[in-house]
């Protein structure tokens, strides 16, 4: 099974900066079709999740610019441009290359 | 647009099994996939499986043993069951769809979550 690692687990943040999420996999995530196989979602206070990035880098429909998505084989980024007050919630990366397996989460708040 | 409500009981006892069904409305399962996912209280979210409309599953390695998802296409329902509970299935489930998009130079395509139920509890206690 391939474990997903995020850091930190906690983001004290303040609005206006930036803010960034690791995700390391126990085992590459590159498919053999040259593409990422990595999603990210964000579940905000007493809501469901919901997807921000799919593929690694692909930013789903509706989703602000200022959240972007990076990494290559084990090592994955999530970054937040400007955090704004309504980005607070739990951020979970997702490897889909063998199955799927969730990070821990990363619990983003405001400072 | 598509909309997903999970439902079944609230309070299963352990060793019995836990069936719980999610009604698609405002859209069709056909030509889509189907997932469940579930969240301890307080804890993260894990993937438990998913099922194409035509019926073909991938499951988690970790409950394969207990695991069975259903779908019924008349009804616009799909299904999952989990036989020989304990509390550490005690959680909240949801049910989701997964959207295709292609991959480039690819026959086939990406899947990814892209519509969730708003979940539903369930208590393993006796």
């Amino acid at each position: 099974d391939i474990v997903m690692t995020q850091s930190p687990l906690s983001l004290p943040v303040t609005p206006g900066e930036p803010a960034s999420i690791s995700c390391r996999s126990s085992q590459s995530l590159l498919h053999s079709n040259g593409y990422i196989y990595l999603d990210w979602y964000v579940q905000k206070p007493g809501q469901s999740p919901q997807v921000l990035i799919y593929m690694g880098s692909n930013r789903a429909s509706g989703v602000p610019d200022r959240f972007s998505g990076s990494g290559a084989g084990t090592d994955f980024t999530l970054k937040i441009s400007r955090v704004e007050a309504e980005d607070v919630g739990v951020y979970y990366c997702m490897q889909t290359v063998q199955g799927r397996t969730f990070g821990q989460g990363t619990k983003v708040e405001i400072k | 647009q598509v909309q997903l409500q999970e439902s079944g009981p609230g309070l299963v006892k352990p060793s019995e099994t836990l069936s719980l069904t999610c009604t698609v409305s405002g859209g069709s399962l056909t030509n889509y996939y189907w997932s469940w996912i579930r969240q301890p209280t307080g804890k993260g979210l894990e993937w438990i499986g998913y099922i194409y409309y035509s019926g073909n599953t991938n499951y988690s390695p970790s409950l394969k043993s207990r695991l069975t998802m259903s779908v019924d296409t008349s009804k616009n329902q799909f299904s999952l069951k989990l036989t020989s509970v304990t509390a550490a299935d005690t959680a909240v489930y949801y049910c989701a769809r997964l959207l295709a998009t292609a991959v480039p130079g690819a026959t086939y395509n990406y899947h990814y979550i892209h519509v969730w139920g708003k979940g539903t509890t369930v208590t393993v206690s006796s």
